[in-house]
């Protein structure tokens, strides 16, 4: 089913190690985004990229990196883990305003937690 | 900066009721506003995406509106059922990023 993919679903680190969450889609869509969702704070918006080869800071950006090297795949890497990483992470996708129906579609999330 | 925010936080309200859940936004330069539905521990569904330039849409029990110029959206959902009970968000969509607010926690009682 086309959409947006996710992996892993659950992971559990160390504090101190580093890992990288996946995100691919398969909709050709431009713009992509990472977020984190935690009790009583909503989402937040991690980093975000409007094509390949371009990515920007949002509102949550340090201790993680991103690259976009293809249209399909945004990772997001947690360079060295935190308890205060331990979050709902999740990955949407969506087209350019302009280029058909806009909207964001969102993966199923990766529970990440850091001991 | 855009903030969206979300009133009320919580709702409960008997099965069968309608109810109207509402969502403002400060900056209303955005392309559209989207509505979510997230059951606990599951990720986000898309319910209803409303373009800048029109006022409203509808997916069965489910309507939606819009007024860029006072920054405010509902989501009207008649005869709630307990099928209905999740968290509900909406989200501003302006070019490159959607700003979400922290959601309403509807719980529908049989």
């Amino acid at each position: 089913n086309a959409g947006v993919t996710q992996t892993p679903k659950f992971q559990v680190l160390k504090t101190g190690q580093s890992m990288t969450l996946q995100c691919a889609q398969d909709m050709n869509h431009e713009y992509m985004s990472w977020y984190r969702q935690d009790p009583g704070m909503g989402l937040r918006l991690i980093h975000y990229s409007v094509g390949a080869g371009i990515t920007d800071q949002g509102e949550v950006p340090n201790g993680y990196n991103v690259s976009r090297s293809t249209t399909e795949d945004f990772p997001l890497r947690l360079l060295s883990a935190a308890p205060s990483q331990t979050s709902v992470y999740f990955c949407a996708s969506s087209r350019k305003p302009g280029q058909g129906l806009y909207g964001y579609t969102f993966g199923s999330g990766t529970r990440l937690t850091v001991v | 900066k855009q903030e969206v925010t979300q009133i009320p936080a919580a709702l409960s309200v008997p099965e069968g009721e309608n109810l109207v859940l509402n969502c403002s936004f400060t900056d209303s330069a955005i392309y559209n506003l989207q509505w979510f539905r997230q059951d606990p521990g599951k990720g986000l569904t898309s319910l209803l995406l409303i373009q800048s330039s029109q006022r409203e849409q509808t997916s069965g029990r489910l309507n939606a509106s819009l007024d860029k110029s006072s920054g405010r959206s509902t989501l009207y959902i008649a005869a709630s059922q307990p099928g209905d009970s999740a968290t509900y968000l909406c989200a501003a969509n302006r070019d490159d990023k959607i700003i979400f607010g922290k959601g309403t926690r509807l719980h529908i009682l049989p």
